[in-house]
């Protein structure tokens, strides 16, 4: 069965930078873009960027560009997600996500979450 | 930017049929998804392609989207159906998902 599994809680400092892992198991790791979310405690879900695991190409939110990278190593089937100069509003939950595939379609939402990543970012 | 609108909550008692809307300029033109997140959780999909379920979804949960609002329709709602729903919609490249709305069925 497809997984995404997630490395553990973090907690840094403001200023520092965080790497968020995502492990890909039960499918072809290459087939599907994979995406990062973000949830704040308490408030909604927060598109920041997506890697083609294939080329590992990527684009970002407006809002994360300049902070957030993100990389895959196609030998473990992981994808990475880097988010530097962290301020307490960076404190969140997390995800990776893989977009779905519809024959003839794009454009397409997340049908398989990781477990989430719980960020705190705190002096 | 483009947005979506959700009402904060919405309430139904258990057996009823429960409806979240979600608002959009033009959303008709457009596809929605809607994901289900319950406390602690991360989110599940429920429905794509406006009215499209992924296996495994009950078909109690469908979807509709005409003019500038989709629908997510919960027919025979159950206690287990007490969860967040988001909805999300693709703005020219972009995911955007709506704030959300907190389902209480009681």
């Amino acid at each position: 069965q497809v997984q995404l599994v997630q490395s553990g809680a973090e907690v840094k400092r403001p200023g520092a930078s965080v790497r968020v892992s995502c492990k890909a198991s039960g499918y072809t790791f290459t087939d599907y873009y994979l995406y990062w979310v973000r949830q704040a405690r308490g408030q909604g879900l927060e598109w920041m960027g997506w890697i083609n695991p294939i080329s590992g190409t990527t684009d970002y939110a407006q809002k994360f560009q300049g902070r957030v990278t993100m990389a895959r190593d196609t030998s473990i089937n992981t994808v990475y997600m880097e988010l530097s100069s962290l301020t307490s509003d960076d404190t969140a939950v997390y995800y990776c996500g893989r977009e779905m595939v519809v024959l003839g379609a794009n454009q397409l939402p997340l049908d398989h979450w990781g477990q989430g990543t719980l960020v705190t970012v705190a002096s | 930017s483009y947005e979506l609108t959700q009402p904060p909550s919405v309430s139904v008692s258990p057996g009823q049929t429960a409806t979240i809307t979600c608002s959009g300029n033009k959303l008709g033109d457009k596809y929605v998804s809607w994901y289900q997140q319950k406390t602690g959780q991360s989110p599940v999909l429920l429905i794509y392609q406006d009215s499209d379920r992924p296996s495994g979804i009950p078909e109690r949960f469908s979807g509709s989207n005409s003019g500038n609002t989709g629908t997510l329709t919960i027919s025979g709602t159950q206690t287990t159906d007490e969860a967040d729903y988001y909805c999300q919609a693709w703005d020219s490249s972009t995911p955007i998902f709506g704030g959300g709305t907190k389902l209480t069925v009681l």
